[in-house]
């Protein structure tokens, strides 16, 4: 079965202190992987996806095949991070989006 | 605005009444999803539509549930005979074939 799983609901971390956002996957074949999030009061929106490998806001994430793994990180976290994060993945090229249950990231002062 | 706009952007009703509500993609995009948010969880897929063709629907989307993108512009979704269990943010995204999705504001349905 197609699955995202995000371990934590909530992480807290201090402001400057690295992040790290946990999101493993089930699909056998090879999916596109994302992260989506939602700051308070806005739209959900793309934050980066693996395709790009490129680095947003100063998060980056590497796809791990072998351990079917797509880790947020990021060296120094901002109070701007706060917000939810989703990781996602389109199991075919096209096709819906299915997501995990979101990790709230709260960044302590 | 030229994002996804939704409405309307809150909707409460009592259980067993009929909603509809209505998404205007971006335009020329030409593919339109729904999803189901509830609490505590990601978004769920329900449907999408190429222009006016309805090419997926969940198994989520219930004989109550339909939704229709007439001129493959805005699309509807409607719920007949709502039930509590319905409670939930409906999203809305648009799309380019094979490109990023644009999520909409959503619709918060109560049904009390």
């Amino acid at each position: 079965a197609q699955r995202v799983t995000q371990p934590e609901k909530l992480l807290s971390v201090f402001k400057g202190a690295p992040v790290e956002l946990k999101c493993n996957y089930s699909y056998s074949g090879s999916p596109e992987l994302f992260w989506y999030v939602q700051y308070s009061r806005q739209r959900l929106q793309l934050l980066l996806r693996h395709i790009s490998r490129e680095s947003i806001k100063g998060f980056t994430a590497d796809l791990n095949k072998g351990e079917t793994s797509f880790h947020l990180k990021k060296p120094f976290a901002q109070e701007e991070d706060s917000a939810m994060y989703y990781c996602a993945l389109i199991p075919n090229r096209d096709d819906k989006i299915i997501f995990g249950k979101g990790t709230r990231l709260h960044i302590l002062p | 605005d030229t994002g996804v706009s939704q409405n309307p952007r809150h909707k409460i009703t009592k259980r067993g009444q009929n909603v509809t509500f209505r998404c205007d993609p971006i335009s020329e995009h030409n593919r339109l999803y729904w999803y189901r948010q509830t609490l505590g969880q990601g978004p769920e897929f329900l449907t999408y539509f190429q222009n006016e063709a309805q090419l997926e629907k969940s198994r989520l989307l219930s004989d109550r549930f339909s939704a229709e993108r007439p001129k493959g512009s805005f699309s509807t979704l409607e719920i007949q005979r709502t039930e509590q269990g319905d409670s939930a943010m409906y999203l809305c995204a648009s799309s380019v074939l094979h490109n990023e999705q644009f999520f909409g504001p959503g619709t918060r349905l109560t049904v009390l």
